[in-house]
């Protein structure tokens, strides 16, 4: 089936730092979508990319929508201590989402 | 705003039993999905759900099902229990296939 990669699989940083993380795969996707989940909770929507070369910000959060369609990156800026937790990608071209593997975020202050 | 819900939050059942989850979606979405989380992992597509007709089909097994009534909440009904369907079960909806809006899923442990 198939598989979204995403790295890195954790991060520890200090609060003020910015973040990058990227997901790929091995298929096309005709959008990219970006969830945030925290511990027994459900994923929530950060970012939704519809195009191949789309940039898209939310805040301090701005993704992008890679060129080839297999990839996609999710920048966070000036972090803060409540950007912790898992963040997920998940590609979709019909209706179900692939989601990737996360990306653990842990933030010191 | 109005989010997906999603009922029971907890449920403990033993292996074999039955197990029943619902799924309320945001008025006005159409389209119901249906997504299994184990421990540490990303989660799995089960099942979805437009105008109350199946829509797509992923892993799911045959000891489950599901439906959509025609007030769009939706039921996940499991039987024959077992130990590793212990999970996460996430209930999603959308507008006719747009952006999905995840509810706060429901913690099943089978014993």
């Amino acid at each position: 089936g198939q598989q979204l990669n995403q790295s890195p699989q954790s991060m520890f940083i200090q609060e003020g730092e910015d973040v990058s993380m990227n997901c790929t795969s091995s298929s096309i996707f005709n959008t990219w979508l970006w969830y945030k989940q925290d511990p027994g909770e459900g994923p929530v929507l950060l970012i939704a990319l519809y195009k191949a070369g789309e940039l898209t910000s939310n805040g301090r959060l701005t993704a992008q929508f890679g060129t080839t369609r297999k990839d996609s990156f999710l920048n966070i800026s000036a972090s803060i201590p409540s950007d912790v937790g898992i963040y997920f990608c998940a590609g979709r071209n019909t209706d179900k989402l692939i989601f990737g593997t996360g990306t653990r975020l842990q933030v010191f202050p | 705003a109005a989010g997906v819900i999603q009922s029971p939050r907890h449920l403990i059942k033993e292996k074999r039993e039955t197990a029943t989850l619902k799924c309320y979606p945001i008025p006005r979405h159409d389209t119901v999905y249906w997504y299994q989380q184990g421990p540490g992992q990303d989660p799995q597509f089960l099942i979805s759900f437009y105008e109350k007709m199946q829509s797509d089909k992923g892993s799911i097994p045959d000891r489950f099902s599901a439906q959509q009534f025609s007030d769009y909440h939706s039921e996940l009904n499991m039987s024959s229990l077992e130990l590793g369907d212990s999970a996460l079960y996430f209930c999603a909806s959308s507008p006719e296939y747009n952006e999905q809006f995840f509810g706060p899923g429901t913690r099943l442990t089978v014993l």
